[in-house]
């Protein structure tokens, strides 16, 4: 079974750094994009960016270049989103998911539980 | 950018009867390829977003039939035959010609 499990709730102070995980089970995780979205509160749903495990093939929204940074650790299976310097714009729940079909696919089928990130003095 | 729209915002729906949703691109989201990226989400209230549709028309698996999407270019229609209760939430849809965007997102609510 397909599986995304990402990191849980973080309260933070404005400029402080912030790394958040989606690990994946029950699939060969290099072979499928992992996409992540912002859903600010009481919002709709933002497509962030996108990144390849197999090669680390990263795309941004333009929105969120320079903002954030994506990554990928294979040997664990795990994706990330960090931040360098937070701001309290950033409050939002995250969500990471999974491209429905390997390659170049952009679907996705598979969601993680999101993650709320908290940014206040 | 590839700019997503919704119509209407809000759609009360009565179990039973169907509904329809549109969303519209500001270019085709047509690809080389022969595939339109256009995907529709629903996120039921508290959850994670689903897919329910992907490639224009192509239900996602454990997607009940009622559900079908249609159209192409940049004019695309999401519909439900007949409302479940459990249908309510809220509905986007999402290009993925083009890194992605997803529409505004229209709320279904029971009358």
């Amino acid at each position: 079974e397909v599986q995304l499990v990402q990191s849980g709730a973080e309260v933070k102070k404005p400029g402080e750094s912030l790394k958040i995980f989606c690990q994946a089970s029950g699939y060969t995780f290099n072979g499928y994009w992992i996409a992540w979205v912002r859903q600010m509160p009481g919002k709709g749903l933002e497509w962030m960016g996108i990144i390849y495990p197999a090669d680390s093939d990263t795309r941004y929204s333009p929105s969120f270049q320079g903002q954030v940074t994506l990554s990928v650790d294979t040997s664990i299976s795990t994706a990330y989103l960090q931040w360098s310097s937070l701001k309290a714009s950033d409050t939002a729940i995250y969500y990471c998911a999974r491209a429905y079909c390997p390659g170049d696919c952009y679907s996705w089928t598979h969601w993680g539980q999101g993650t709320l990130v908290t940014v206040s003095s | 950018d590839i700019v997503m729209t919704q119509s209407p915002l809000f759609l009360p729906v009565t179990p039973g009867e169907p509904a329809s949703i549109s969303c519209r691109s500001n270019q085709s989201l047509l690809h080389s390829n022969g595939y339109t990226y256009l995907d529709w989400y629903l996120q039921k209230p508290g959850q994670s977003p689903q897919l329910l549709i992907y490639f224009g028309s192509s239900r996602a698996s454990g997607v009940p039939d009622r559900f079908s999407g249609s159209g192409s270019g940049t004019d695309f229609t999401l519909k439900i035959s007949r409302v479940e209760a459990e249908d309510v939430g809220v509905y986007y849809c999402m290009q993925g010609l083009q890194g992605g965007t997803f529409g505004p997102g229209t709320k279904v609510d029971i009358k």
